[in-house]
């Protein structure tokens, strides 16, 4: 069964560096998304991303972060100096088209920054 | 914006007992998502909801839409360990367009054998 696939597992920073999470959505999806889950909290959305282009953010996504879709398969998050805050599970989740609203989502990328 | 209550926060049971766990929101939802995560893993789709009053099952758990579209229902029946993890309701932010999901707190789950 087709999945969505994060790298890597497992981020370890020191605060002011960039990072790059890189997602591999659904292959025949048209969404995508960022969430983040902070230790023991709930799924907050990040951003979405449609056509090539972002179609929502929210306050959290600060210009601090930006994404890309460098090619036809992988999805990314750049989180460009990072801060201690940012320390949580970055999700990827990617949906097929629009008559649906179910999300798939990645195993996720924990994010730890010293 | 839209919030999703989850109850119980969290339970613990035995072994073979049945569950039950709901998610309640203020304003209507037109989809209801039921999400399973297991530590240090990403949310899994468990149950999708579409229709006022759909009652869908996937093996052991099934899951109702409330007929006022304000709440859902989890039931698994026959808990084993391997249900341990927390699970999420989620729901659309928004009627149509590429609309990000909200999610609940969570309903921790611990299956004691």
């Amino acid at each position: 069964e087709p999945e969505v696939t994060q790298t890597p597992s497992h981020q370890v920073t020191q605060m002011g560096q960039e990072v790059i999470l890189r997602c591999v959505p659904i292959s025949n999806h048209l969404y995508f998304y960022w969430y983040r889950q902070i230790l023991g909290q709930k799924v907050e959305f990040l951003v979405s991303f449609y056509n090539n282009e972002i179609s929502e953010k929210s306050e959290i996504f600060d210009d601090q972060f930006s994404v890309e879709r460098p090619d036809g398969s992988n999805f990314t998050l750049k989180i460009r100096s990072t801060k201690l805050e940012d320390s949580a599970m970055y999700f990827c989740a990617s949906r097929e088209g629009f008559s649906t609203d179910t999300q798939y989502f990645g195993p996720g990328t924990r994010l730890t920054v010293l | 914006g839209q919030q999703l209550n989850q109850s119980p926060q969290s339970m613990f049971i035995q072994e073979g007992e049945d569950v039950s766990m709901n998610c309640t929101s203020s304003s209507i939802f037109n989809t209801w998502l039921w999400y399973k995560q297991d530590p240090g893993e990403g949310p899994v789709l468990l149950i999708a909801l579409y229709k006022a009053g759909e009652l869908t099952s996937n093996g052991r758990l099934t899951a109702q839409f409330g007929i006022t579209r304000k709440d859902s229902f989890l039931n698994i029946s026959a808990s084993i360990p391997s249900d341990v993890g927390i699970y999420f309701c989620a729901g659309p932010l928004r009627d149509s367009g590429n609309t990000p999901l909200v999610f609940g707190k969570g309903t921790r789950l611990s299956v004691i054998a």
